[in-house]
């Protein structure tokens, strides 16, 4: 079946711009999770939606938001971009989401590498 | 709040040695554990996870590792290491508590070079 799919691949933006991507999770997964990979801070936690409702959130500025579609697809907005927003932004699915799903594996995308200038 | 360190960058190992992989967590109660991969221009892949049970896990591809709850460790293991595994392995942690959701917590990372 088809895997985790992230849109697009690549950008560049301007410092100020916004920029919007997109995933589209593994059929009949209904949780998306967020994460952003930097080579400074690593692999962090931005946010999870579970049926079209944000279950957790990391520590990130209000900058960054996200939505999740009736769908399960989901997309994550970053508003007036810095040079610090760089990054690679994976996009993570599973079946379901905490508790005794906790050990649900996510299945990652392949990333959207985003370049701020 | 939870941590996880991967104390070492980078790991050299000659094709056909053993390889090994650190990782230590800090976090309260008893996590989910878990490995990924990750290679050049793609995603984190999943090698192994540990939930309960025998503290040996086996995963993908031949790799294992070993669960120690007293010193808090989750070490990633391969008997015999193979050039086309040299990535980028990631050690991460799960609150085995509903409100934790999916939230995975990441160590740094180590890169992993195999040379032939």
């Amino acid at each position: 079946k088809a895997g985790v799919t992230q849109t697009p691949r690549y950008l560049i933006k301007t410092r100020g711009q916004q920029v919007t991507l997109s995933c589209s999770p593994i059929s009949g997964h209904r949780s998306v999770s967020w994460y952003q990979q930097t080579p400074g801070q690593g692999l962090q936690f931005l946010f999870e939606y579970f049926s079209e409702t944000q279950r957790n959130k990391g520590n990130f500025p209000g900058r960054f938001s996200g939505r999740q579609f009736s769908n399960s697809r989901s997309e994550m907005n970053v508003s007036t971009l810095e040079l610090g927003d760089s990054a690679l932004y994976l996009c993570a699915s599973s079946l379901g989401t905490g508790g005794a799903s906790g050990a649900n594996v996510l299945t990652f995308g392949a990333g959207s590498r985003l370049t701020v200038l | 709040a939870q941590s996880v360190a991967q104390p070492e960058d980078q790991v050299n190992v000659a094709e056909g040695n053993p390889l090994t992989v650190k990782c230590t967590y800090s976090v309260s109660g008893n996590p989910y554990l878990f490995w990924y991969v990750q290679y050049p221009n793609r995603g984190l892949q999943f090698l192994l996870k540990y939930i309960t049970g025998d503290n040996l896990v086996k995963g993908s591809y031949g790799f294992e590792a070993e669960f120690n709850k007293s010193q808090t460790s989750f070490h990633l293991k391969k008997p015999s290491a193979l050039v086309s595994d040299s990535a980028l392995y990631f050690c991460a942690v799960r609150l085995r508590i509903k409100a934790a959701g999916n939230k995975l917590t990441f160590g740094g990372g180590t890169r992993v070079l195999v040379k032939p």
